[in-house]
C-alpha cells in the first residue's frame, strides 16, 4: 500500500532554532503533498499544499516566511520552522495523493505519522 | 465556508452494543466526505467515503444532503474498533487544489 514517512518522528529545540521535517512517499510519486498542525485535543488544520516544481500555497493565517516549504522531488517534501518559538510547538503531520502518467491515481490522502515538535 | 462539526468528544459503548458517531457538515458545493480513523499509536488512515457506499470494517456512512449529516454507523462495536474517528470534508484550497476540513475527532472507546 502507499505509505509516508516523516522524519524526524520528534524534535525538541531551542527557541530561536530552525528545524526541518521531511515527509516522503515511500512507494508511489506525489505532486502534491499537505502539511498540517495538530494542537492538543484538537483536530487537524491545513497549513499548506507542497507542490512539486513550484511554490506551495498557504492557507489564510499561515505564515509562509515562518513555515518554509520545499517540494525539490516527486517523493519529498519538507517543512522548516524558521525561529520557531514555543508556541510553534505543535504535532506536524503530511498527507500525499499518489501520482501517475499526469493525473492524480486516487482522491484519497495517505498520511504520515506526524513529527512532534517541542521548542523551549 | 466549509465546517465539519463532531458534536461529541467522547463516546463509549460496550461490546456489541450499537455505535453512531455524528457528523455534521457545512458547504455550500456539492460535498465529498469521508471518515478517517486513527487507532492508538497509528498514523491517521482513510476508513470510508461516501461516494464508494462500502461498508468497511463493519462500519456505514450515508450523506444526507438533507440534514447535512455524515453519521458513521456500526451495528455491534468490537473492542478493536476504539479509536479516534475524524470525519472530513474535501472542498477548494488555496490556489485551486482540494483540502480536507477535519471535524474536531469522536473518541470511541468499546468496553468489554
Amino acid at each position: 500500500g502507499a505509505v509516508v514517512s516523516q522524519h524526524p518522528s520528534w524534535v525538541i529545540c531551542k527557541s530561536g532554532t530552525s528545524v526541518k521535517i521531511e515527509c516522503r512517499s515511500l512507494d508511489f510519486q506525489a505532486t502534491t503533498m499537505f502539511w498540517y498542525r495538530q494542537f492538543p485535543k484538537q483536530s487537524l488544520m491545513l497549513m499548506a499544499t507542497s507542490n512539486e516544481g513550484s511554490k506551495a500555497t498557504y492557507e489564510q493565517g499561515v505564515e509562509k516566511d515562518k513555515f518554509l516549504i520545499n517540494h525539490a522531488s516527486l517523493t519529498l517534501s519538507t517543512l522548516t520552522v524558521t525561529s520557531a518559538h514555543p508556541e510553534d510547538s505543535s504535532f506536524y503531520i503530511c498527507s500525499a495523493r499518489p501520482w501517475t502518467s499526469g493525473r492524480f491515481m486516487s482522491d484519497t490522502q495517505y498520511f504520515g505519522p506526524g513529527t512532534r515538535l517541542t521548542v523551549l | 465556508a466549509q465546517r465539519v462539526t463532531q458534536p461529541e468528544k467522547l463516546l463509549s459503548v460496550f461490546k456489541g452494543a450499537p455505535v453512531e458517531l455524528k457528523c455534521n457538515y457545512s458547504y455550500s458545493g456539492s460535498p465529498e466526505l469521508f471518515w478517517y480513523v486513527q487507532y492508538s499509536r497509528q498514523r491517521l488512515q482513510l476508513l470510508l467515503r461516501h461516494i464508494s457506499r462500502e461498508s468497511i470494517k463493519g462500519f456505514t456512512a450515508d450523506l444526507n444532503k438533507g440534514e447535512t449529516s455524515f453519521h458513521l454507523k456500526k451495528p455491534f462495536a468490537q473492542e478493536e474498533d476504539s479509536a479516534m474517528y475524524y470525519c472530513a470534508l474535501s472542498g477548494p484550497a488555496q490556489g485551486g487544489s482540494e483540502k480536507l476540513v477535519f471535524g474536531k475527532g469522536t473518541k470511541l472507546t468499546v468496553n468489554p
